[in-house]
């Protein structure tokens, strides 16, 4: 058990530019979820899959904002054209089986500024 | 979205239980209790779950009231390691989506 794995630990953007984070989870973890976390605040929640299927998106998930998770097994991030408010902690985790008893494995995040 | 109420931020002395409470007041029969911490700069970290009976594990225990209504994380010995973010968190029957609220902050004091 390596860990959730991101990359990069910290991103620097300009404004309108496009950004990728990766996120590897745990092996064999089939649920996957990104979050999104400003200072003070609790981490928010931005979408989840199953395998490789995306099972729910937060409505505060803006269409510059995409996600995927080819093959079941690493994730991908995108956001396209950023904006200030999009600087942020975003944060992966991962869970063994579909049980409210399986506990999520968070990794440490990227830090995203956009100047 | 089922909600949790938790004070802001506590306080312990170093070596001394700590009780953090959370109010759950709307939880329906199936939903799990979970908790988790954020130390500075890192990810949450799981600390403990349960539904209906007291739980305990090497980090934490679980204290669930009778009614379900709500919850109290115990540290039996707080060390300067567990100064962090604490969460309640309700997890709701046909759903695995994780609503983490502000939580409490605690501070531990030499």
């Amino acid at each position: 058990d390596t860990g959730v794995s991101q990359n990069p630990r910290h991103k620097i953007t300009k404004r309108g530019q496009n950004v990728t984070f990766r996120c590897d989870p745990i092996s064999e973890h089939n649920r996957l979820y990104w979050y999104r976390q400003t200072l003070g605040q609790g981490p928010e929640f931005l979408t989840y899959f199953q395998n490789e299927a995306q099972l729910e998106k937060s409505r505060l998930l803006s269409d510059r904002f995409s996600a995927e998770r080819p093959k079941g097994s690493f994730s991908t991030l995108e956001i396209q054209r950023t904006e200030q408010g999009d600087s942020a902690m975003y944060l992966c985790a991962s869970s063994i089986r579909e049980s409210r008893n399986s506990p999520l494995h968070f990794g440490n995040g990227t830090r995203l500024t956009v100047t | 979205d089922a909600k949790t109420t938790q004070p802001n931020s506590m306080e312990s002395n170093e070596e001394e239980p700590v009780h953090l409470p959370c109010n759950h007041s709307t939880i329906s029969g199936t939903d799990y209790i979970h908790w988790y911490r954020q130390l500075p700069s890192q990810g949450p970290e799981y600390v403990i779950h349960g539904l209906t009976s007291n739980v305990n594990n090497r980090m934490a225990s679980l204290a669930i009231a009778e009614d379900r209504k709500s919850s109290t994380l115990i540290l039996h010995r707080a060390t300067l390691r567990d100064a962090a973010v604490y969460y309640c968190i309700l997890l709701t029957s046909g759903t695995y989506k994780y609503i983490f609220g502000t939580g409490t902050r605690l501070k531990v004091l030499a």
